[in-house]
């Protein structure tokens, strides 16, 4: 079946821009994460949403990083004002389950690479 | 922050020999996982080993967990070259939800 998908695969924008990326999880998959990865920071956790359960912020870097997922399926990650430093890959994956223990293997998309210039 | 670190940052080996990669945490965990990357792009999932579990085998894979050390290890064995990626390990924190935090990473590199 159908894997994560992201868009667009490539983003270039203007420092003080607003960005919004695309997450499109697997069917079915109750649960949705934002990570991003860069060279200074390696692999860092963002946001994830488990079913109707408020999202776990406790990953955003700051005030101007948002998302929300409508419907259970689709998630947008939003960036208003961009900054160099937002420069990065920004990866989605989704879990059947988000609670731990039971199916919460997570799949991760192709990712969105992010350069502000 | 990582919550892992891991060791070597990099590694070069020739076809058909084994790959050893190790991974340290620093707190209680659920389960551990490794991850597969190429190219910089998604990350494909490999194992997932439970802190109650000591070892795991998934095909050329095995992987130890030692919470008393808090460490694992990830060996690939009969390397080939197309096992030339990055690879990442990924914790659970106990009763922190399923998110994960990652390492730093080794990059593998398989000579032909």
């Amino acid at each position: 079946g159908a894997g994560v998908s992201q868009s667009p695969s490539n983003k270039v924008t203007e420092k003080g821009k607003d960005v919004e990326l695309r997450c499109d999880p697997i069917s079915g998959h109750t649960a949705l994460y934002w990570y991003r990865q860069s060279l200074g920071q390696g692999l860092e956790f963002l946001i994830y949403f488990q079913g109707n359960s408020a999202p776990d912020k406790s990953g955003l870097p700051s005030d101007r990083f948002s998302a929300e997922r409508t419907g259970g399926s689709v998630s947008t990650l939003t960036i208003q004002r961009t900054q160099q430093e937002d420069s990065a890959v920004y990866l989605c994956a989704s879990s059947l389950e988000g609670r731990v223990g039971i199916r919460e293997t997570q799949y991760f998309g192709p990712g969105t690479r992010l350069l502000v210039l | 922050s990582q919550q892992g670190e891991e060791d070597p940052q990099a590694l070069s080996i020739q076809e058909g020999e084994n790959a050893t990669m190790n991974c340290s945490y620093k707190t209680s965990i659920n389960n551990l996982q490794w991850y597969r990357q190429n190219s910089g792009r998604g990350l494909v999932h490999l194992i997932l080993i439970r802190s109650n579990e000591r070892e795991k085998h998934s095909g050329r894979l095995r992987v130890t967990l030692d919470t008393s050390k808090k460490s694992s290890s990830l060996l690939i064995t009969a390397s080939r070259a197309a096992d030339t990626a990055s690879y990442f390990c990924a914790t659970v924190v106990n009763n922190a939800g399923n998110m994960l935090t990652f390492g730093g990473g080794t990059r593998l590199m398989v000579k032909p």
